[in-house]
Parts: structure tokens; sequence; C-alpha cells
């Protein structure tokens, strides 16, 4: 049981290069999440997809599209790679039962920059 | 910005004393959740409370919540070199799936 796996671990580009950052867990859950961190920013979400087939705008968005490919796979693609993008960025899930009380499982996060 | 707020931003103690942070959230929440960030590592669940609960323990974990003023606190009895990590909250509103994750404490246990 891998739990949440994340791929790559490190990404250096340029501006204006384009990537997808992948995201697989292997617990069956229907939510799924992409955050970033900064210094001092704490984690804030990007997207996140409730359940397959939906996926819904976080608090920075911009920048970011994602894929919900299956249950088990929610990709992160960076279209046009810009510095402030650099972060480190990590996927998670979670299950989503009737009473909404679940905890999320973090991925190992990976470290991205942007020159 | 919507994110919570945590304080102090950075403790350091000695080995078996006690640890005390607080998390600031602003809006009404399902629950609050609390989480642990080894360097370099993703974020470990380490405590959930509910919005109708007011204490809650966990081996040497204890969370209060004031809903009335929109506040927890973690508190790590006994702390050890291991504890050493960045701590942080989350909370989710009725009706979404999304978390707010506060900034987040540096916790420093000094052996």
């Amino acid at each position: 049981n891998a739990g949440v796996t994340q791929t790559p671990k490190f990404q250096v580009l340029k501006t204006g290069q384009s990537m997808t950052l992948q995201c697989a867990q292997d617990m069956n859950h229907n939510s799924m999440y992409w955050y970033r961190q900064d210094p001092g920013m704490g984690l804030r979400l990007i997207y996140y997809s409730a359940s397959e087939g939906t996926t819904d705008k976080g608090e920075v968005p911009n920048g970011y599209n994602v894929s919900r490919l299956n249950k088990r796979e929610f990709s992160l693609r960076l279209e046009s790679a810009a510095p402030s993008q650099t972060s480190v960025y990590f996927c998670a899930s979670r299950d989503s039962g009737s009473s909404g009380d679940y905890e999320q499982y973090f991925g190992p996060g990976t470290r991205l920059t942007v020159t | 910005s919507q994110q919570g707020e945590e304080d102090p931003q950075a403790l350091s103690i000695q080995e078996g004393e006690n640890a005390t942070m607080n998390c600031s959230y602003k809006t009404s929440i399902n629950n609050l959740q609390w989480y642990r960030q080894n360097s370099g590592r993703g974020l470990v669940h380490l405590i959930l409370i509910r919005s109708n609960e007011r204490e809650k323990h966990s081996g040497r974990l204890r969370v209060t919540l004031d809903t009335s003023k929109k506040s927890s606190s973690l508190l790590i009895t006994a702390s050890r070199a291991a504890d050493t990590a960045s701590y942080f909250c989350a909370t989710r509103s009725p009706g979404t799936y999304k978390y707010i994750f506060g900034t987040g404490t540096r916790l420093k246990v000094l052996a």
C-alpha cells in the first residue's frame, strides 16, 4: 500500500516551459487535492476533485490546469511556467463518506524551480 | 487571503516541556484538523476535532476548540526531540470539500 505517490520529486523549468505533475493514490479515495507551499504561507489549495469526473478551483488556480484521469490519478499541469510558480507542490487524497470527517493523506511533494 | 493564522510562528523548548500552539480561523467550520510536517516531507494527520466538540485527546496531544472565538489550540505534553516539526491547522467548512490551512508553527525541541 503505497498511499499517495507523486512524480517527479524535483524539477527545474525555464520560464515558458510546460510540465505535468503526476499524482496517484491506491486507497480508493474519492477526493483529491493539489496544494502549493511557499515559505511562510502554509499550504494553499490550487484545485481539487471531489470525485472522479469533477474538478473545482481552489484559492490559487491561475496558471494551472488539472485532470482527474480516473479515480486513482489526479494530474496538475503548468502550461507556461513562471518564476512565481516556484514552490513545493503537494497532492493529497481523502475518503468522503457522509459525515465528512476524514483526514487527508499527503504525498511527499514535488520541488519545482522555475528560472 | 482565506488562510488561518497560527501563533507563535516559531517555538523553541527543552525536551520534557509542554508546547502549546494556537490557530485562528475566519469562517464557520465542520471540523478542524492538526497536521505535522517534518522538514522536507509531506504532512501527516495528527488529530481531528468536530465543531460540536470542545476538547479531544490522543496520546500526548490535547486539542481544544472554541467556535465562538474561532480558535483552537494544540498542546503537546512531555515533548521529545522527535516532535521537532512544523504544525498546521486545517479547517473545512460545511458543504465544501475545500480545506483552509493555517500558516504553521515551527517547533524545535532541544535535547
